[in-house]
């Protein structure tokens, strides 16, 4: 009940696609859905987040879909750059969870020039 | 504002040490979450601090404590260090405890040979 399953685990779009990645909950408390960007050595970089009293949220080319009756959300990113190429990690949290978020596993996104 | 520092960057460590870790979290933030970040497992919840007491642990052995400080600086420490202890850590600041945004720092890599 606790796992946030994640999906594709690596992805490679043409620049100027739009790349999407999905996120699967099972806890139905879970009400906070973030999403981190990595680069390689460094820490993940807060995104975008989303709680369920939306179903979509945007800022700039990324855009966040949520889905509460599939306890389903995903990331659209827009006109997807070479410089977007990063991994990516969806998480969730509820409020019995303090401050831990539980990360999904991770996306590589690669997108080519 | 500066962000979350962690120190030191890099560690290299022969199995049975010790290893303590440091997170000095942005200003004005109260909440210090540590994170353990492998290939494997991907990113898994250590423990949360909020003023100086410890809100959640997560599913680690004993070995792996940690403290916080009235500065809301912390420290994680990790005792006779494990060949598997090999990871990413990474601290995340956040203003209170719950359903806040938590911002990463960059990291700490600890090699343990």
């Amino acid at each position: 009940q606790q796992q946030v399953k994640q999906s594709p685990q690596s992805l490679i779009v043409q620049k100027g696609g739009i790349s999407i990645i999905n996120c699967a909950y099972e806890n139905t408390a879970f009400d906070y859905f973030p999403w981190y960007q990595q680069f390689p050595g460094k820490g993940p970089a807060l995104l975008i987040a989303i709680r369920p009293d939306v179903s979509e949220k945007k800022e700039g080319r990324f855009t966040i879909s949520f889905n509460k009756s599939a306890k389903q959300f995903s990331l659209h990113i827009m006109d997807s750059q070479p410089g977007d190429s990063a991994t990516y990690f969806c998480a969730a949290s509820g409020p019995n969870q303090g401050g831990k978020l539980i990360f999904g596993q991770g996306t590589e996104l690669s997108v080519k020039p | 504002k500066a962000g979350v520092t962690q120190t030191p960057r890099y560690l290299i460590k022969t199995r049975g040490q010790q290893v303590t870790l440091s997170c000095s979290p942005i200003s004005g933030h109260r909440s210090v979450s540590w994170y353990q970040q492998t290939p494997g497992q991907g990113l898994q919840f250590l423990f949360e601090y909020f003023s100086e007491t410890q809100r959640n642990k997560g599913n680690f052995p004993g070995r792996f404590s940690g403290r916080q400080f009235s500065n809301s600086r912390s420290e994680m420490n990790v005792s006779t260090l494990e060949l598997g202890d090999s990871a990413l850590y990474l601290c995340a600041s956040s203003a209170t405890t719950g359903l806040t945004e938590a911002f990463f720092g960059q990291g700490t890599r600890l090699t343990v040979v």
